[in-house]
């Protein structure tokens, strides 16, 4: 069975600086999903930003940008010039591409702090 | 602009209660999700549909949860009787099966949150 591992439960970063999450994950698999999610304090589920296994170059979302490295099976998430609003409970996600077993299987979840 | 639909936002009940949430997934997604949040277990799959056929119940507890999809605009998630520990928030979540050219991402609702006195 797939898992996903954020091994950071907590991280703070000064505003306008950079802060990477880290993320791994477990699967026999050649082709799927990750994802990144924010649950800030609203609760709402919001995609960050998404990885399909077979593209190699690594997705990216104005100040989001992924690290993502299949071999070693790693898929972090770099924040740039982090603002306020970006504090928040972070979680990184794995989706399967098989259509009989394709649920999303999170990690669980980093919370960011962002220092004014 | 196209959204998930929760109801209720929160509910407060009593032990032993009937609790039933109701989800609107959005329009031409073939696939729901229900996930649960807790503090001590994170989000937790309860089922999902394909196409309102179930394909996978084995996280929800069989004696009293149930869940359905009566039609395409429709999921519901019933707890019967309720428990103190199933309060949690419960997410309803849509989204396209997998396939090639298809981002695979879900949108999320905006949760239920349940608290079981």
């Amino acid at each position: 069975a797939q898992t996903v591992t954020q091994s950071q439960p907590e991280m703070s970063v000064q505003e306008a600086e950079t802060v990477t999450l880290s993320c791994t994950y477990d699967t026999s698999e050649s082709d799927y999903y990750l994802f990144w999610y924010k649950q800030p304090p609203s609760r709402q589920m919001i995609l960050v930003i998404r990885q399909e296994a077979y593209k190699q170059q690594n997705a990216t979302e104005n100040r989001f940008s992924v690290n993502f490295q299949k071999a070693a099976k790693s898929f972090s998430l770099k924040i740039s010039d982090s603002q306020l609003g970006d504090a928040a409970m972070y979680f990184c996600a794995y989706r399967s591409t098989d259509f009989r077993d394709d649920k999303i299987i999170f990690g669980k979840g980093t919370r960011l702090h962002i220092l004014p | 602009d196209a959204r998930v639909t929760q109801t209720p936002r929160d509910k407060v009940t009593e032990m032993g209660q009937e609790v039933t949430m109701r989800c609107q997934p959005i329009l031409g997604h073939n696939t729901v999700f229900w996930y649960r949040q807790t503090m001590m277990q994170g989000l937790e799959l309860l089922a999902y549909f394909r196409n309102r056929a179930p394909l996978d119940d084995s996280g929800m507890p069989k004696d009293r949860f149930s869940a359905e999809m009566p039609d395409a605009t429709l999921a519901t998630l019933k707890i019967q009787p309720s428990e103190p520990r199933d309060s949690a928030v419960y997410f309803c979540a849509s989204g396209f099966g997998p396939s090639r050219g298809n981002t695979g991402e879900l949108f999320f609702g905006e949760g239920s949150r349940l608290t079981v006195l």
